[in-house]
């Protein structure tokens, strides 16, 4: 059974660039949440998608978004970097039948300059 | 709206000493209640949960009881390894904050050290 698998590792951007991050859930998982791990801190919820739609969001602009895919994997797109934007992404998927436990992938690190 | 607390780090401990990370939470209805764990340069891994009061998660020598009482999750384990330095994080879902499968609220973390 795969795990929860994310691209790329690293990623330097500019302020004012646009990136797209990338998901694929572990085998059977139909919910991916993506969250904003900031250095030092716990991480942040950003939403969930459940069957390529948006369900649920956290205290993010909407300059974040997101997609999912009908093979459940799925990106984080966002618009207009601000330097604020350096963190640690990461995605996490979840089984029907166990709605709560997230299991993570080994996140992206995202540097804005 | 639900938070979680944590003690602040980090934490030095000695090979085979006892282990308490205090957690705290404040919920508006009847999350489940997690144990994270992250190891340098790695993303988060579960290390174990509960779901309703009373319940005790355990997994690798580490427990925590789900005390509704006292709205806390405490990490404890009796004989700590240095394999076991990492950031450990204590966390809720959220039903309430929307979405059909509940997103995590975390606290901001406890760095371990553990010294031979």
């Amino acid at each position: 059974e795969t795990g929860v698998t994310q691209s790329p590792t690293h990623l330097i951007k500019t302020r004012g660039q646009q990136v797209t991050l990338r998901c694929s859930s572990q085998s059977g998982h139909n919910t991916v949440s993506w969250y904003q791990q900031a250095l030092g801190q716990g991480p942040q919820f950003i939403f969930q998608y459940y069957r390529e739609e948006e369900n649920g969001r956290g205290n993010f602009p909407p300059r974040f978004s997101g997609l999912q895919f009908p093979n459940y994997s799925s990106e984080l797109n966002v618009n207009a970097l601000e330097l604020d934007d350096s963190a640690l992404y990461l995605c996490a998927s979840s089984l029907v039948t166990f709605p709560d436990t997230q299991y993570f992938g080994p996140g992206t690190r995202l540097t804005v300059l | 709206g639900d938070s979680v607390t944590q003690m602040e780090g980090p934490v030095t401990l000695s090979e085979e000493a006892f282990l308490t990370i205090n957690c705290t939470y404040t919920a508006t209805g009847y999350p489940s209640l997690f144990w994270y764990v992250q190891y340098p340069g790695e993303g988060l891994q579960l290390l174990l949960k509960a779901t309703k009061a009373d319940d005790k998660g355990s997994n690798k020598g580490f427990e925590a009881t789900y005390r509704k009482e006292t709205t806390s999750f405490h990490l404890e384990k009796g004989s700590v390894q240095v394999s076991d330095s990492a950031v450990y994080f204590c966390a809720l879902s959220d039903r309430a904050g929307g979405g059909s499968q509940g997103n995590l609220i975390f606290g901001k973390g406890t760095k371990l050290s553990v010294k031979p």
